[in-house]
C-alpha cells in the first residue's frame, strides 16, 4: 500500500512567520504534489515535482516554494505565511506514467491557521 | 478557461441508489478521475475512465461521455459509510488535473 504522510495534522502560525510543511511518500514515486483545499472549492495545484531538484509552478504559487532534495521527501514553504494561507494542505504522490496522468495517492492533509 | 461542475451537495437514503453527475470543458481530455473524500481526511481514489462507457467496481460505476463532456458516478446499495465527498478530476492536454469542487453525499438513514 502506498502511504503517503504530512508532519502535521493541525497548525497554527502567525502572521509573517516561515512555516514549513513536510510530506514523505515510501513508494518510490517520481512525482509529487502540493495542493490546498478550501470550502467550496476544487483542490488547487501549488507545486509539483517530478524528480529530485525539479520543481514546477501550479496555478497559485504565489507565497510558496517547494524543495525536493531526496525523491521520497516534498516539502511546502510559506515564506511569510499570511491570513489568506489559511487552508487545508495536501500532498499527494504519483508513478510516471508513459502515456497518462496515474492515480495519485494523498496524504492525510495539514490544517493550517495564521493567525 | 477550464471548469468542472458537480453539485454542491446530494441527500440520499441509505439502501437507495445516487447518480453524481459531473460535466466538464477542458483544453484536451486524456481521462476523468473520481475520488472519495471523508470529511477530515485524504481524497481516496475511486475510479479512472478515459474510454466512453460505463466501468463498474462493486456498488460503485463510473460513465463517461467524451462527446458530451460529462461523467457520473452511481453508487448502489447505500451505506451510512458512503456519506463523503465526491471529487472529479478531468486530466487535460498538458496532463494536468483539473478538479472539480466537490459534491458532498449526506446519506440518510
Amino acid at each position: 500500500d502506498v502511504k503517503v504522510t504530512q508532519s502535521s495534522r493541525y497548525l497554527v502560525k502567525r502572521t509573517g512567520e516561515k512555516v514549513f510543511l513536510e510530506c514523505v511518500q515510501d513508494m518510490d514515486h517520481e512525482n509529487m504534489f502540493w495542493y490546498r483545499q478550501d470550502p467550496g472549492l476544487g483542490l488547487r495545484l501549488i507545486y509539483f515535482s517530478y524528480d529530485v531538484k525539479m520543481k514546477e509552478k501550479g496555478d497559485i504559487p504565489e507565497g510558496y516554494s517547494v524543495s525536493r532534495e531526496k525523491k521520497e521527501r516534498f516539502s511546502l514553504i510559506l515564506e511569510s505565511a499570511s491570513t489568506n494561507q489559511t487552508s487545508m494542505y495536501l500532498c499527494a504522490s504519483s508513478r510516471r506514467g508513459e502515456v497518462v496522468q496515474e492515480t495519485q495517492y494523498f496524504g492525510p492533509g495539514t490544517r493550517l491557521l495564521v493567525l | 478557461g477550464q471548469n468542472i461542475d458537480q453539485p454542491t451537495e446530494m441527500t440520499a437514503t441509505e439502501g437507495a441508489i445516487v447518480q453524481i453527475n459531473c460535466t466538464y470543458q477542458t483544453s484536451g481530455f486524456n481521462g476523468l478521475f473520481w475520488y472519495q473524500q471523508h470529511a477530515g481526511e485524504a481524497p481516496t481514489f475511486l475510479s479512472y475512465n478515459v474510454l466512453d462507457g460505463l466501468e463498474e467496481k462493486g456498488r460503485f460505476s463510473s460513465f463517461l461521455s467524451r462527446s458530451k463532456g460529462y461523467s457520473y458516478l452511481l453508487l448502489k446499495e447505500l451505506q451510512m459509510k458512503d456519506s463523503a465527498s465526491y471529487l472529479c478530476a478531468v486530466v487535460d492536454s498538458n496532463y494536468q488535473l483539473i478538479w472539480g469542487a466537490g459534491t458532498k453525499l449526506i446519506i440518510k438513514p
